[in-house]
């Protein structure tokens, strides 16, 4: 069963502006990841972060974790069209050693469209 | 290098009948993982394996799918009686070792007529 629950279900903005998309989850984790998927296919991963920290940077791509929420968000600035596409986030949890689990539990995704 | 592939890339089949889908790894990961994705989903994980053992097959449906790893690196995940309700793109990934960055391949299409 899905973990994760992600809003919006659907998002269309215009090229150059920002996409906000919201993940939250159920039980306590090692990391929170997201992941871009085109057409259905495979995955490309974007950014993790790790519970012990608040926001991250990439590029164009913003992640921030609330854990006392159990909820994180992504932002894409100044989007392009070529960011359309699914977006999951996925969590993994701590294992008996203290480290990351590896079995990933996603969420059922953004579909964001960027219309030129 | 290569990424993670999976043969093949769409497979249809009749109701009831058996099916192998294959999953070649990057070279030297240790760690691999199939998840499933039915339409308008995100993927669920089915099973993953550490070296040549199954570590977690806790996503498994039911005892009519398995999978095997046995020389730790290519691995085929073997569905039995294929249902209609099995239809759905199963992916296939590997990382260097278990908890680390997951590389997906590009899945298999598989249909059940």
């Amino acid at each position: 069963s899905q973990q994760g629950e992600e809003d919006p279900q659907a998002l269309s903005i215009q090229e150059g502006e920002n996409a906000t998309m919201n993940c939250s989850y159920k039980t306590s984790i090692n990391n929170l990841q997201w992941y871009r998927q085109n057409s259905g296919r495979g995955l490309v991963h974007l950014i993790l972060i790790r519970s012990n920290e608040r926001e991250k940077h990439s590029g164009r791509l913003r992640v921030t974790l609330d854990t006392s929420k159990k909820s994180s968000s992504l932002l894409i600035t100044a989007s392009r069209a070529a960011d359309t596409a699914s977006y999951f986030c996925a969590t993994a949890m701590t294992n008996a050693g203290g480290t990351s689990y590896g079995k990933l539990t996603f969420g059922q995704g953004t579909i964001l469209t960027v219309h030129p | 290098g290569a990424g993670v592939s999976q043969t093949p890339s769409n497979k249809v089949t009749e109701k009831g009948k058996y099916v192998e889908l294959r999953c070649d790894p990057i070279s030297g990961h240790t760690a691999l993982y199939w998840y499933r994705q039915s339409l308008g989903q995100g993927p669920e994980f089915l099973i993953y394996f550490q070296g040549t053992g199954a570590a977690d097959d806790s996503g498994l449906p039911n005892d009519r799918f398995f999978a095997v790893r046995p020389e730790g690196s290519v691995s085929t995940l073997k569905i039995q009686r294929t249902e209609r309700g099995d239809s759905a793109v199963y992916l296939c990934a590997s990382s260097s070792t278990s908890g680390s960055q997951q590389y997906f391949g590009p899945g298999t299409r598989l249909t059940v007529t």
